[in-house]
């Protein structure tokens, strides 16, 4: 079957930074997207990688190495208003998107 | 353009009856898709559109479950006879392509939340 893994819930401090992982086993691969959702709000893009390597966009960045099916998402210089859940999605051989469940990021102060 | 709007946000209704939310995608979009998502779960795929024509249909929905999108514009999702298992965040999502290429990123709406008593 399909699965994309990442943690639950991870906890940070403001002005620091934080890797969120993300591993998969899907059937086929064309490419893996991060998507940040606050609560109660829509989901919306923040990185899509579908070569091996970093990607990086401001204070996010985002690895990828399809070789270990594995991504990760780095926040530098954490804000209070990047506690959000952080979705990983694979886009699969059929050009599906098989999404995780999300890991919720909590900054405190 | 205001993004996707989803249209009600909030809906609470009895089991049994029937529901239908709108949803009307970013204009020049003409791929759009129905998502399922429940607290502390990523989206589950529904159904997907290219312009009118309804190419993709998961088999985890019922035929309770029904979409249209009349004139590849604005969609509807109707769900039939509501049950409490279809509480959930209803998202819809549009996307541009010609082709299909892994870089297809989707623009989401709101949602719109059904909690069926």
């Amino acid at each position: 079957g399909q699965n994309i893994d990442q943690p639950t819930e991870m906890t940070a401090t403001e002005g620091a930074i934080v890797q969120i992982n993300c591993t998969y086993q899907t059937s086929g691969f064309n490419g893996l997207f991060w998507y940040q959702q606050h609560a109660g709000e829509a989901p919306t893009f923040l990185s899509y990688n579908v070569l091996d390597g970093l990607e990086e966009k401001g204070r996010f960045s985002s690895f990828l190495s399809r070789s270990k099916g594995y991504s990760y998402l780095l926040l530098k210089e954490l804000q209070m208003k990047d506690s959000a859940s952080y979705l990983c999605a694979v886009m699969d051989s059929n050009y599906q998107l098989i999404w995780g469940a999300g890991t919720k990021l909590i900054i405190k102060p | 353009d205001t993004g996707v709007s989803q249209d009600p946000r909030h809906k609470i209704t009895k089991r049994g009856q029937n529901v239908t939310f709108r949803c009307d995608p970013i204009s020049e979009h003409n791929r759009l898709y129905w998502y399922r998502q429940t607290l502390g779960q990523g989206p589950e795929f529904l159904t997907y559109f290219q312009n009118e024509a309804q190419l993709e249909k998961s088999r985890l929905l019922s035929d309770r479950f029904s979409a249209e999108r009349p004139k590849g514009s604005f969609s509807t999702l109707e769900i039939q006879r509501t049950e409490q298992g279809d509480s959930a965040m209803y998202l819809c999502a549009s996307s541009f392509g010609e082709s299909f290429s892994g870089a297809n990123v989707l623009t989401f709406g709101a949602g719109s939340r059904l909690t069926v008593l």
